[in-house]
This record gives C-alpha cells, sequence and structure tokens, in this order.
C-alpha cells in the first residue's frame, strides 16, 4: 500500500461545477498537507497548504484535513476552464531532516469543459 | 525574478550516451531537489542536496549523479543513458525553514528527455 493514494482520473465536469478532489493517507504523522497543480507541459505549482486539521480558503479553493479519517479534500467552487490541471496532493512530517521529505500523490487530472 | 531555471528543456540522446541537465535557482534556497515524472509512477525524488556541497540519494537514484558546486545550481548527470531513463525530469528548490513550516518546493519547468 502506498502511503498516499490518489485516484488519478480523469475527472471532466461542466464549467460552474463543483469539484472535489481527494487523497487519503496512512501515515498518521503527517501535519502538512499541500495541493499543487500542474498545467500541461509545466512544472507543478504551490495551490495551498495547510497544517494538521482544519479547512483553509482561497477565492474559490478549500482545503480540508480530516486527520481521523486520513483524508485530504480540495474543492473548487464556480469551477473554470482555467482550471484544468493535473493536482497533486502532497504530505509531510515536518521541516526537521527526514521529516522535511513530500510525499506525493500520483496527482488526478481535471478538465473543466465550457 | 526567473525562479528556478532548467536548461536544456528537451533532449534526445542513444542509449550510452552522457548528458547532464542544468538547474539554477535565483531565490537564494538551501535545498534544491531532482525529480523525474512518469505517467503512472507521479512524481519520484533521485537526488538532493541540503546545501552547497552535499548531496544525497532519494528514492530513484541509480544511473544518475548529481553536484552541487555552488548554492545556486545543481546538476543532474546521466552517464550512459538507458530508454529507462527516458522521463520528465523537475528541478525543484526550497528554504530550509520558514515560518510556515511547510517544506514549500518551486519547480521549474521540466526537461524532457527521451533515450533511444
Amino acid at each position: 500500500q502506498k502511503e498516499v493514494e490518489q485516484d488519478p482520473g480523469p475527472l471532466s465536469v461542466p464549467e460552474g461545477a463543483i469539484v472535489s478532489l481527494n487523497c487519503t493517507y496512512s501515515n498518521s504523522a503527517f501535519q502538512y498537507f499541500m495541493w499543487y497543480r500542474q498545467y500541461s507541459r509545466k512544472g507543478p505549482e504551490l495551490l495551498m497548504y495547510t497544517y494538521s486539521s482544519g479547512n483553509k480558503e482561497d477565492g474559490r479553493f478549500t482545503a480540508q484535513v480530516d486527520k481521523s479519517s486520513k483524508y485530504i479534500s480540495l474543492f473548487i467552487r464556480d469551477s473554470q476552464p482555467s482550471d484544468s490541471a493535473t493536482y497533486l496532493c502532497a504530505m509531510s512530517v515536518g521541516m526537521a531532516g527526514n521529516n522535511r521529505k513530500l510525499i506525493w500523490g500520483l496527482g488526478t487530472s481535471l478538465a473543466v469543459n465550457p | 525574478n526567473a525562479g528556478v531555471t532548467q536548461t536544456p528543456k528537451f533532449r534526445v540522446l542513444k542509449t550510452g550516451q552522457s548528458m547532464t541537465l542544468l538547474c539554477a535557482q535565483d531565490m537564494n534556497h538551501e535545498y534544491m531537489y531532482w525529480y523525474r515524472q512518469d505517467p503512472g509512477m507521479g512524481l519520484r525524488l533521485i537526488h538532493y542536496s541540503v546545501g552547497e556541497g552535499t548531496t544525497a540519494k532519494g528514492e530513484v537514484p541509480d544511473g544518475y549523479n548529481v553536484s552541487r558546486l555552488k548554492k545556486q545550481n545543481f546538476l543532474l548527470g546521466l552517464e550512459s543513458a538507458a530508454p529507462s531513463q527516458t522521463s520528465v525530469y523537475f528541478c525543484a528548490s526550497s528554504y530550509r525553514g520558514g515560518d510556515s513550516g511547510a517544506n514549500v518546493l518551486t519547480f521549474g519547468a521540466g526537461s524532457r528527455l527521451t533515450v533511444l
């Protein structure tokens, strides 16, 4: 079993839909949870990160962490064609030494259709 | 502010040839990383560096070597390229520590390598 599981999709939705992207993990020591967005033929870029449990909102994007279920989510409201990309989750235990190591999901490919 | 710059962007090699991928960052980051990204395999860490003059192995280091002679540069070498090394290679960098506590990576645009 991989430490981080992420459904690769692809996920196809109409413009304006609410999108839910998810990752599950097995290591209860993870404290930092990140979402990266990767456009086709580009490098990943950080979208959002959260520490420990709870929600974080940034515009149309909301990141949620449920540590009791070992489950994280990224919600996109009012999705736009420009949101079409691959979304990767990543997590780490901490900042010192080996705890800095990021464990990545495989990424979910999202297409938002006009 | 260029961020992380990778050269070359594309390269085709024959089996057994050697080459070096160059990565430069202008953000004064201490940490630098080389990843490869393959369909169905995700991002896999090849080698990383925690500072000038230091390097360490990641998950898939075999067949690759790295050097970090200057803080801003991180080089990835393939001594004898194999078809299994056909991939997209990403360089990334990060601060040693930040007020967020998160190890936030900044990635380059990628280098697409094909080994025939």
